[in-house]
């Protein structure tokens, strides 16, 4: 069971627009920590997406992008390609754990 | 650019110990933190431990306590998990991944190609 929360699966067909949310406590998420998205395809190494809740590394198109609020996070997907099926996981840290701690992940499925 | 590549995959018998390499490249080695995270069917990502710059401060998560040990070596720009007394459940991938901090808003990236770990007798 993770820490953070995740849909399973969503899916959503080219063009679309598609979230994935990202629920936490009062421990993580809540407690003001930062919130970070990756991409993932099987046999290849994870890929940042989104650091700092909302920032985007060089080189990762705009159609991502992240909030955050409350004890939740957001990942959001516009104009969704063929390319973005994938698996995305958030990441935050536990001060109750004294961990780093993930989302469960959520498989994009573009139809 | 900023690399990370790790070791091959590797099958190991329960009981049996496992270490795994990630050489770096493209930046200062001793100016980041490595973290160590892994994959297992069915499971989501899971922090496992990390080590400081100079290697000279390692924490574990609890889970792992007691099995796992990073060490780096500076000179080769290489670090090193060891996974010991391994059981089926520890059949997964490993990754190593840079943090961008030592804090607690740290994020990873890059992260290694992974390393598949089979247990099975």
């Amino acid at each position: 069971q993770s820490v953070l929360t995740q849909p399973p699966s969503v899916s959503g067909a080219p063009g679309q627009r598609v979230t994935i949310s990202c629920t936490g406590s009062t421990s993580n998420i809540g407690a003001g920590i930062d919130v970070h998205w990756y991409q993932h395809l099987p046999g290849t190494a994870p890929k940042l997406l989104i650091y700092g809740n909302d920032n985007r590394p060089s080189g990762v198109p705009d159609r991502f992008s992240g909030s955050k609020s409350g004890t939740s996070a957001s990942l959001a997907i516009t104009g969704l390609q063929t390319e973005d099926e994938a698996n995305y996981y958030c990441q935050s840290y536990d001060d109750n754990l004294s961990t780093w701690v993930f989302g469960g992940g959520t498989k994009l499925t573009v139809l | 650019q900023v690399h990370l590549v790790q070791s091959g995959a590797e099958v190991k018998r329960p009981g049996a110990s496992v270490k795994i390499s990630c050489k770096a490249s493209g930046y200062i080695f001793t100016s980041y933190y490595m973290y160590w995270v892994r994959l297992a069917r069915g499971q989501g990502l899971e922090w496992m431990g990390r080590v400081n710059p100079s290697g000279a401060a390692r924490s574990y998560a609890e889970k792992f306590q007691g099995r796992i040990t990073l060490t780096r070596d500076p000179s080769t720009k290489t670090d090193y998990m060891e996974l010991t007394n391994l059981r089926s459940e520890d059949t997964a991938i490993y990754y190593c991944a840079r943090g961008s901090s030592g804090s607690t808003n740290n994020w990873f990236d890059p992260w290694g190609q992974g390393t598949l770990v089979t247990v099975s007798s």
